[in-house]
C-alpha cells in the first residue's frame, strides 16, 4: 500500500477564492504527478515533477500552478478558482527504479466544487 | 504518440463466473502496460503491469493480464469474479524511452451480480 495523502478530500467554494491542493508522500519519490479526472471519466496529466525545484505542464492545459520545494511535498494551487475547475484532482508518484516501466502509486483524491 | 483504448464503457458478468476487460495499445516501440482499479470515491490503485518476459502478468487480487504483441492488446482477466471487484478499471501505457507519462484509457465500469 502507496503511503501518499491528499487534503482535503472534499472542498466546495466559491467562485473566485485561491486554493490549494496538498499532496504528500513518505517513499522518497523523486517524480510526482497531478492528474485530473471528470466522474468516471479518464485521467488527464495537467502537472509533473522529476524532482525537487523541477515542474513541467502535462498533457492538458490547465490554470492551476504547481510547486516542488521538498521531495516529499507537491502542492497545486488555483490563483482564482471557477466552476468550470470542478474536478477530481489525483496526486500520484513514481519510483526511482529508472527508466519508463516504474509504477505510480495515488493518492485518495481531492473532489473540487467551485460553486 | 501513445494511446490506449478500452472499447467496452461497461463489462456486466455474474459472480464466479471469468471476466475479461479488454484493452488496446498503440505505441512507438515496445510498450510498458498497467492496470488500474478505482474504486467509488477513491484514488488508483495498481493492479500489474507488463515489462517484458512472460505475456501472462499476475497482479493483485487475484487478476492476471494477457500482453499480445501481435493484437497490440493487454486484456485483464480473472478466472471467478467476485461482486467485490466491481469498479472502474483503467488501462494505461507508458513510452519506451523519456519521462514517464502514462496515458490512460477512458476507462471500463465492471459490474458483477451475485
Amino acid at each position: 500500500e502507496a503511503d501518499i495523502y491528499q487534503t482535503p478530500r472534499y472542498l466546495v467554494i466559491g467562485t473566485g477564492k485561491k486554493i490549494t491542493l496538498e499532496c504528500s508522500q513518505t517513499m522518497g519519490h523523486d517524480k510526482m504527478y497531478w492528474y485530473q479526472q471528470d466522474p468516471g471519466m479518464e485521467l488527464h496529466l495537467i502537472h509533473y515533477s522529476y524532482g525537487v525545484n523541477s515542474t513541467e505542464k502535462g498533457d492538458l492545459s490547465s490554470e492551476s500552478t504547481v510547486s516542488r520545494i521538498r521531495t516529499e511535498h507537491f502542492p497545486l494551487t488555483l490563483e482564482s478558482a471557477r466552476p468550470s475547475h470542478t474536478s477530481q484532482y489525483l496526486c500520484a508518484s513514481s519510483e526511482n527504479l529508472g527508466g519508463t516501466a516504474d509504477t505510480q502509486y495515488f493518492g485518495p483524491g481531492t473532489r473540487l466544487t467551485v460553486l | 504518440a501513445q494511446s490506449v483504448a478500452q472499447p467496452e464503457d461497461q463489462v456486466n458478468v455474474a459472480e464466479g463466473n471469468p471476466l475479461t476487460v479488454k484493452c488496446t495499445y498503440s505505441v512507438s516501440g515496445n510498450p510498458y502496460l498497467f492496470w488500474y482499479v478505482q474504486y467509488p470515491n477513491r484514488g488508483l490503485q495498481f493492479l500489474l503491469k507488463y515489462i517484458t518476459g512472460d505475456n501472462l502478468v499476475k497482479g493483485s487480487y487475484g487478476f492476471e493480464a494477457e500482453f499480445n504483441k501481435s493484437q497490440t492488446s493487454f486484456h485483464l482477466k480473472k478466472p471467478s469474479a467476485l461482486v467485490s471487484d466491481s469498479a472502474l478499471y483503467f488501462c494505461a501505457v507508458s513510452p519506451y524511452t523519456g519521462f514517464q507519462k502514462l496515458v490512460f484509457g477512458t476507462g471500463t465500469r465492471l459490474l458483477v451480480s451475485p
